[in-house]
């Protein structure tokens, strides 16, 4: 079984500068994460979507992040304009359900992005 | 507030020397507590998921644990290949949304041969 995918695995962008990171889920998986992991920090979640449904976005910068899941499959997040603090590992995971007792999130290889 | 804490925050072991780590949990009510494993440049990979306290599982040389307060992930004679950071994370019964994790900042292993 394939797990989740993400691209592109490295960005170096300037600051004010804009950039889309893609997220390819597990078939299947009707729930989609997107989290941020800064360096020495452990992840922390910026959007959820069941289905093409956002269900959370409460932790979202949304003054400069977006992101969106068309056709419940799979999922972009976009950062207009980076901000040096931006800086940080994005991450992408899945699961086959919403939130079910431990329903287990099985995470992507994620992508880095520094801004400059 | 649901909150997660990790400790130590970094651990260096000879080769067989056995120890554990810690993860000390708040939470409005535990839906799960989940132990990840992460490698330098890789995302994490789930290890267990613990419901209740008092309950144990075990793969290959680790052994996780949960009481009412906090977690432990016991490592007995690890090899260098062990080396790797170790995320703890909860997922709450009541409040925020469905399914969120809320991670510790993780404790970095290290085994020296």
């Amino acid at each position: 079984e394939a797990g989740v995918a993400q691209s592109p695995r490295y960005k170096i962008i300037e600051k004010r500068q804009s950039v889309a990171f893609w997220c390819n889920p597990i078939s299947g998986h009707a729930t989609l994460y997107w989290y941020q992991q800064i360096l020495g920090q452990g992840p922390k979640l910026l959007i959820q979507f069941q289905n093409n449904g956002v269900v959370d976005d409460s932790q979202l910068p949304k003054d400069r992040f977006s992101a969106e899941r068309l056709k419940g499959v799979d999922s972009t997040l976009k950062i207009q304009p980076a901000k040096l603090e931006d800086s940080a590992v994005y991450l992408c995971a899945s699961s086959l359900t919403l939130g079910g007792r431990g329903e287990t999130q099985y995470f992507g290889p994620g992508t880095r992005l520094l801004v400059l | 507030e649901d909150q997660v804490t990790q400790s130590p925050e970094a651990l260096r072991l000879q080769e067989g020397e056995s120890s554990s780590l810690n993860c000390s949990y708040t939470v409005s009510g535990l839906r799960g507590l989940f132990w990840y494993r992460q490698d330098p440049g890789k995302g994490p990979e789930f290890l267990f998921t613990l419901y209740s306290a008092g309950e144990e599982k075990e793969k290959e040389r680790l052994k996780a644990t949960l009481t009412k307060k906090e977690s432990f992930l016991h490592i007995t004679a690890p090899k260098p290949e062990d080396s790797a950071t170790y995320l703890c994370a909860v997922q709450a019964e009541y409040g925020g949304s469905q399914g969120n994790l809320i991670f510790g900042k993780g404790t970095k292993l290290s085994v020296k041969p």
